[in-house]
């Protein structure tokens, strides 16, 4: 089991160039999310999805956009960078269900626009 | 709406001593989970205890323990005999019992032990 991994682990971006951080996870979760992380800010969610087809906004969802076509992949897209996304991106996983389950963390990419 | 509150946004020790991270969380629901995730220098998450609502015993692993209050809706978490290795940062992290539920963080203490 790799469980959840994330690419690139770092990535250097300019201002208005687009990307794509992929996320893929092998233990058949149904609910993935993304997270980012700001220094003093904690991790707050950007989007999330329960499920293939499914996503829903969280707390900061601007600026990006999430599709589900599998279980296994959730990437996350900057459509046109902008140095306030400089940040760590996290995806996790956890089995369906409720809040009860653990969420399983990726490694984390980190993200510097210019 | 769900709020999670970690107040200390660093602390320091020197190995050995005790210390206590807080964590204080609002939530409408009765149903809900708390958790404590570490992460080290090294920059991932590792997740350290799940707590429900409905079980407000302490919880001791090894060094660790964790009080679990809901009349002060605050899930404290207590390192004893504080080593070098301790040093992260802990987030508190709330979740209600839907399906589909986001998990809610704090954002963060820093504890820093020196030697």
């Amino acid at each position: 089991n790799a469980g959840v991994t994330q690419t690139p682990k770092f990535q250097v971006l300019k201002t208005g160039q687009s990307m794509t951080l992929q996320c893929a996870q092998d233990m058949n979760h149904e609910y993935m999310s993304w997270y980012r992380q700001d220094p003093g800010m904690g991790l707050r969610l950007i989007h999330y999805s329960v499920g293939a087809g499914i996503t829903d906004q969280g707390e900061v969802p601007n600026g990006y956009n999430v599709s589900r076509s599998t279980t296994e992949d959730f990437p996350l897209r900057l459509l046109s960078a902008a140095p306030s996304q400089t940040s760590v991106y996290f995806c996790a996983s956890r089995p369906t269900g409720g809040g009860y389950n653990e969420q399983f963390f990726g490694p984390g990419t980190r993200l510097t626009v210019l | 709406a769900q709020k999670v509150t970690q107040a200390q946004t660093e602390i320091s020790v020197v190995e050995k001593e005790d210390v206590t991270l807080d964590c204080v969380y609002e939530t409408r629901d009765t149903t809900y989970y708390l958790f404590w995730y570490k992460q080290p220098p090294s920059g991932e998450l590792v997740f350290l205890i799940r707590r429900n609502s409905f079980d407000e015993q302490n919880e001791i692993s090894g060094r660790y323990s964790w009080n679990f209050q809901k009349s002060t809706s605050s899930f404290n978490f207590t390192i004893t005999a504080s080593q070098v290795v301790d040093s992260a940062v802990y987030f508190c992290a709330l979740s209600e019992a839907q399906a589909g539920t986001a998990l809610i963080f704090g954002k963060g203490t820093t504890l820093s032990v020196s030697s």
